[in-house]
């Protein structure tokens, strides 16, 4: 099956830097990558995705990077905010439809 | 639309107590998961259905833990009995998966359960 591997398991920045979270996973046969925010208490929820055949997508001050030879993708927060302080979990879904999930990582942006 | 919706959001128990957790999934999605998350060994993967099929039941902790989906509109798990080790937030989730079509999975608010 996948394995998915995530680093860092925690992450502390000064507001206004940028974040990086990266993912790496064993399938080849993945082909659709979600990133999900958890704050406190609360359901994961999606945030940003992207598909095999697509290297890079942003959505303001967020985007992910996908690349396919190494396997590996990447979360990027830029500008960050007091707000973006939560656990995201990166993900891997394969043609089998389950998804695999990472082990998170905390985020505290410092204001 | 609603999302997925579970019940009850908290649920405290005596140990040996059976607990049914249920989930609807949003309406038109195929495939339904349960998740269960705790600090220590994080999101993990219970069970999924696909069109009211079990696909995969590996994740299933033991014999105590089970789980059916009736129709495309209801699921439940069931832990019977239960022990202070299932304490957790247990998340249902669902998606659709089509010819060349993907969604992406959408949690529930999850349960939050405690067994004393």
């Amino acid at each position: 099956g996948e394995n998915v591997e995530q680093h860092p398991s925690t992450l502390s920045v000064q507001e206004g830097d940028s974040a990086v979270i990266k993912c790496t996973y064993s399938d080849s046969a993945s082909n659709y990558f979600p990133w999900y925010k958890q704050e406190l208490g609360k359901r994961p929820q999606l945030i940003i995705d992207i598909r095999s055949n697509v290297g890079e997508k942003k959505d303001q001050r967020i985007a992910v990077t996908l690349n396919k030879t190494a396997k590996h993708f990447s979360l990027h927060i830029t500008e960050t905010q007091p707000e973006d302080s939560a656990v995201y979990f990166c993900a891997a879904n394969n043609t089998g439809n389950q998804f695999y999930f990472g082990t998170g990582t905390s985020l505290t942006v410092i204001p | 639309d609603a999302g997925v919706i579970q019940s009850p959001r908290h649920e405290v128990t005596e140990m040996g107590q059976e607990v049914t957790l249920r989930c609807k999934p949003i309406s038109g999605h195929n495939s339904l998961f349960w998740y269960r998350q705790t600090m220590m060994r994080g999101l993990e993967l219970l069970i999924y259905f696909n069109n009211n099929v079990p696909i995969d039941d590996s994740g299933m902790p033991e014999d105590r833990f089970s789980a059916k989906m009736p129709n495309a509109s209801f699921s439940t798990l069931k832990i019977q009995p239960s022990e202070p080790r299932d304490s957790a937030v247990y998340f249902c989730a669902s998606s659709f998966t089509g010819r060349g079509a993907k969604s992406p999975l959408h949690f529930g608010n999850g349960t939050r359960l405690t067994v004393t």
